[in-house]
C-alpha cells in the first residue's frame, strides 16, 4: 500500500486565491511527521510545512497551512493568497517514528499552475 | 549561499559508463541522504549517513551503486556499468541529529542523470 497518496496530479488556481492540495496518508506508528515540499523546475525540493502526528493544532507558516485531520489521515496544504511564484511541484511526505534519520516517504506530487 | 550543493547538475553518459556524483552538505549537518527521484514520482531513499558511517541502505541500492562520505563532510555517489533504467535525478540532503521531531531534511537542487 501506498504510504502516501495525492490524488490531484495537476491543479489551477487564480492569482489571489486559496488552494488546497490534498494529501493521505497510511501508517500503523502513534509517532510520525508530515511534511510539504515545493519542487520548481529547478529541481531543488524546499521545505514549507511540518505537522507532528501528536500536534494538536494545525501547523502555519506565513501562506501555508496544513489542514491535519487524523482520523480521516489526511494533511492537506493550503496556499491563501496565491501568487505567480508559487507554481511549482508540490509534494507531501511522511516521516514514520521520531528518529529524524528514517526515510521519507513521499507522494506523486501535485503540480500547480498559478494563473494572472 | 550555505545550502545543500550538488555536482554536476547534469550529466549525460553512455550505457556501461561509470558516474561519480558529489554532495557538499550544510556545513554542521552530521546526516547526509540520497534520494533517486525519476519522472512523475516523488523522490525515493536510497542510502543516508551519520557523520562517516553509512547506517542505512535501500533496496533500491543495487551492487552497481556506492556511497562513500569518508571523513564525514562531502559525499559521493557512484554508479557502475550504468543502464538507462538508471537516468533520473539523484537528490541529496542534510539534517542534524539529533534534533527536534520536526527537523526537516534540507535538499540540494539536485543532479540529472540521463544514459544513452
Amino acid at each position: 500500500a501506498q504510504k502516501i497518496t495525492q490524488t490531484q496530479p495537476g491543479m489551477f488556481v487564480q492569482e489571489k486565491e486559496a488552494v488546497t492540495l490534498d494529501c493521505t496518508y497510511d501508517t500503523s506508528d502513534q509517532s510520525y511527521g508530515l511534511f510539504w515540499y515545493k519542487q520548481p523546475s529547478s529541481g531543488e525540493m524546499i521545505f514549507l510545512i511540518y505537522q507532528g502526528s501528536y500536534d494538536e493544532q494545525n501547523a502555519t507558516e506565513g501562506r501555508y497551512s496544513l489542514n491535519f485531520q487524523k482520523a480521516r489521515k489526511s494533511a492537506n496544504l493550503v496556499i491563501s493568497a496565491s501568487q505567480l511564484g508559487d507554481s511549482a511541484m508540490y509534494f507531501c511526505a511522511m516521516r514514520e517514528g521520531l528518529d529524524t534519520g528514517n526515510q521519507f516517504y513521499f507522494g506523486t506530487g501535485t503540480s500547480l499552475t498559478v494563473i494572472p | 549561499d550555505t545550502g545543500v550543493s550538488q555536482d554536476p547538475r547534469h550529466k549525460i553518459t553512455k550505457r556501461g559508463q561509470n558516474v561519480t556524483f558529489r554532495c557538499d552538505p550544510i556545513s554542521e549537518h552530521n546526516r547526509l541522504y540520497w534520494y533517486r527521484q525519476t519522472l512523475g514520482q516523488g523522490p525515493e531513499f536510497l542510502t543516508y549517513f551519520q557523520n562517516e558511517a553509512q547506517l542505512e541502505k535501500s533496496r533500491l541500492l543495487s551492487d552497481r551503486f556506492s556511497a562513500e562520505r569518508p571523513k564525514g563532510s562531502f559525499s559521493t555517489l557512484e554508479i557502475q556499468r550504468t543502464e538507462q533504467g538508471d537516468s533520473a535525478m539523484y537528490l541529496c540532503a542534510s539534517s542534524i541529529h539529533p534534533g527536534n521531531s520536526g527537523n526537516t531534511i534540507y535538499f540540494g537542487e539536485g543532479s540529472w542523470l540521463t544514459v544513452v
